[in-house]
């Protein structure tokens, strides 16, 4: 079965701060990840698929990328709106969702 | 727009079953999947299973395999998902979503339904 990590799981960083969340699957899944935000008490919303494609309607201050074998997300300036929980997520194998990394403002 | 609305919350007490209901609007319910998300309490995002978009052909995650029954209805562009021989461990929000593939991305979400399994 297919493992997904996530790192960090948590994180305080400023308004306009870079901040970088990283996705590791246990084996080859092939760029078949997305990425979800998840504001509390809210439904996921989907941001980024296959691993680097920005999904319509989504600023573009985020964005994902591979890196070997892992996937990276990223917020290039970060916003009060974008404190949330945000999930990768894997469909090479079914599907799987990473456990989670907490974005929060310091 | 797209919509998904889903049925209302649920207290199922531990051994019974409990049907969620995910009506589609706003496009063309045969034209995607159903995918069923869920989230216990103060956890994260777990895959269920997926439902296509035509045949009714079901992918489960092994966990459920056994007790849980995905299915659609196309002339009413409703998806429903049965969980049977409830735990406490099963007291979570489930969500529908709308997917784009066998399973892919989950574009739209429904509200979500609180199930709560409580002797």
């Amino acid at each position: 079965d297919i493992q997904m990590t996530q790192s960090p799981s948590s994180l305080s960083a400023s308004v306009g701060d870079r901040v970088t969340i990283t996705c590791q699957a246990s084996q080859d899944i092939r760029n078949c990840l997305n990425w979800y935000q998840q504001k509390p008490g809210k439904a996921p919303k989907l941001l980024i698929y296959d691993a680097s494609n920005l999904e319509a309607g989504v600023p573009s201050r985020f964005s994902g990328n591979i890196s070997g074998a892992d996937y990276t997300f990223t917020i290039s300036s970060l916003q009060p709106d974008d404190v949330a929980t945000y999930y990768c997520q894997q469909y090479d194998n079914l599907s799987l969702f990473g456990p989670g990394t907490k974005v929060d403002i310091k | 727009q797209v919509q998904l609305v889903q049925s209302g919350a649920e207290v199922k007490k531990p051994g019974a079953s409990v049907r969620v209901s995910c009506k589609a609007s706003g496009y063309t319910f045969t034209n995607f999947g159903v995918t069923w998300v869920r989230q216990a309490p103060g956890q994260g995002l777990e895959w269920m299973g997926w439902i296509g978009k035509d045949n009714g052909d079901t992918k489960y995650a092994q966990k459920f395999r056994g007790r849980v029954a995905m299915t659609a209805d196309t002339s009413t562009s409703t998806a429903y998902m049965e969980l049977r021989r409830l735990t406490s461990d099963d007291t979570a929000l489930y969500y529908c979503a709308r997917d784009r593939g066998r399973p892919s991305q989950f574009d739209y979400w429904g509200q979500g339904t609180l199930v709560t399994v409580s002797s």
